[in-house]
């Protein structure tokens, strides 16, 4: 059972946005940087934003970032096709001392 | 360009070890730990643990101590993870990822990751 909690799954039409949730508590997401990683079908896991919402060089400016408290979000806009796959939000946790990675949220474009 | 190559899928009995191997290329291997992560058929990731390429300093998730080992080699740019007393629920895809930017190994950046290797435990 993950402590960062996202929805399981989110959807939307091309073109569209769609925005992914990830709860945590003090001692992760309260108090550490946030990451966000795209797990597409048959690939390695890929950064997708650092430290809330920094985007790496080569990450189009339609996946953004954002951390309120002890919550986060990455929003999609624009959505295509590749888009789909598995997201997940990470955080260190200073109680566990250790990485928490959320449940994933399988995303669909339909 | 920074690349992390993981070595081939393995099949082990119950009770069996199982030692997978990342090697490093595009950068100074010292410079950055490794961690591990793993991810189980249906289920999300889970950290395993990370070291410290520059001395060898270990980090391991609660739930993994005394049953994984993990070693690095700057002189092959190579790091190794061990995970021994494999059970059934061990069956998982491992990844090893470039940890630690900016010396910061307390946070959950990981870039980039291996390929992953299938490690398959069946009687």
């Amino acid at each position: 059972q993950s402590v960062l909690t996202q929805p399981p799954s989110a959807s939307g039409t091309p073109g569209q946005g769609v925005t992914i949730s990830c709860s945590g508590s003090s001692s992760n997401i309260g108090n550490k940087y946030v990451y966000w990683y795209q797990h597409l079908p048959g690939t390695a896991p890929k950064l997708l934003i650092y430290r809330n919402n920094q985007r790496p060089s080569g990450v189009p400016d339609r996946f953004s970032g954002s951390k309120f408290g002890t919550s986060a979000s990455l929003a999609i806009s624009g959505l295509r096709s590749e888009d789909e796959g598995d997201y997940y939000c990470a955080a260190w946790d200073v109680s566990l001392t250790g990485v928490l990675f959320g449940g994933g949220t399988k995303l669909t474009v339909l | 360009q920074v690349q992390l190559v993981q070595s081939g899928p393995e099949v082990k009995m119950p009770g069996a070890s199982v030692k997978v191997s990342c090697t490093a290329s595009g950068y100074r291997f010292s410079d950055y730990g490794i961690s591990w992560v793993r991810q189980a058929p249906g289920q999300g990731l889970e950290w395993l643990g990370w070291i410290s390429t520059y001395n060898g300093n270990t980090h391991y998730a609660r739930k993994f101590q005394g049953r994984v080992a993990l070693t690095a080699y700057p002189s092959t740019s190579t790091a190794y993870m061990e995970l021994r007393s494999l059970r059934s629920d061990d069956t998982a895809a491992y990844f090893c990822a470039r940890h630690c930017t900016g010396g910061d190994c307390a946070s959950a950046w990981f870039d980039p990751w291996g390929q992953g290797t299938l490690v398959t435990v069946s009687s």
